[in-house]
């Protein structure tokens, strides 16, 4: 399968600890965004990747927020200090040249 | 805030029946993509339709956009069970070219066998 893949798909924490989330997006892919998705609403755009520049990043994405793409490649996105307000679903979708974008399962995390 | 507004929010209709669910958005675009949900699940990018295009077609899908309303609607004919989801409409805004996306709250579609 080469699509996007995120790991882990489940992340349950206590609020206060710090979670790292990893993204592969599909290899030729230049672009790699982040979205957070609660429940019954729709994906909310938190930052985006071209190569291993981080373009583009939200107001949702407060300074315990952190993204990276070290090498244009796999991303990474960490979240400091947990808190219950973070729970959610976070998906990965990778483009070329950011039309259709292609979206990996998610992870999902709940604060406890 | 949501870019595109999805109506109804939710639909239940018997397998074979036609669905039809609407997407309204606020700003002007560069295209419009429809997007299906599993429950708890990723997205699967279902159509694209530029912001130039006034109608589009793929197998049972039929989408079609109106930029002076500002509006789009997806026409899923002779559903199935399988087709039992939540449809999200993405809006690429004109005044970006970073290709991200801006989704409404979905429509959640049952399709009843």
């Amino acid at each position: 399968d080469t699509g996007v893949s995120q790991d882990p798909r489940h992340k349950i924490t206590k609020r206060g600890q710090n979670v790292t989330f990893r993204c592969d997006p599909i290899s030729e892919h230049n672009r790699l965004y982040w979205y957070r998705q609660t429940l019954g609403q729709g994906p909310e755009f938190l930052t985006y990747f071209q190569n291993e520049a981080q373009l583009e990043k939200s107001r949702l994405l407060s300074d315990r927020f952190s993204a990276e793409r070290p090498k244009g490649s796999f991303s990474t996105l960490e979240i400091q200090r947990t808190e219950q307000g973070d729970s959610a679903m976070y998906l990965c979708a990778s483009s070329l040249r950011g039309v259709e974008q292609y979206f990996g399962p998610g992870t999902r995390l709940t604060v406890t | 805030s949501q870019q595109g507004e999805e109506d109804p929010q939710a639909l239940s209709i018997q397998e074979g029946e036609n669905a039809t669910m609407n997407c309204s958005y606020k700003t002007s675009i560069n295209n419009l993509q429809w997007y299906r949900q599993n429950s708890g699940r990723g997205l699967v990018h279902l159509i694209l339709i530029r912001s130039n295009e006034r109608e589009k077609h793929s197998g049972r899908l039929r989408v079609t956009l109106d930029t002076s309303k500002k509006s789009s609607s997806l026409l899923i004919t002779a559903s199935r069970a399988a087709d039992t989801a939540s449809y999200f409409c993405a809006t690429d805004s004109l005044n970006t070219n970073a290709g991200k996306s801006t989704f409404g709250d979905g429509t959640t579609l049952t399709v009843k066998p």
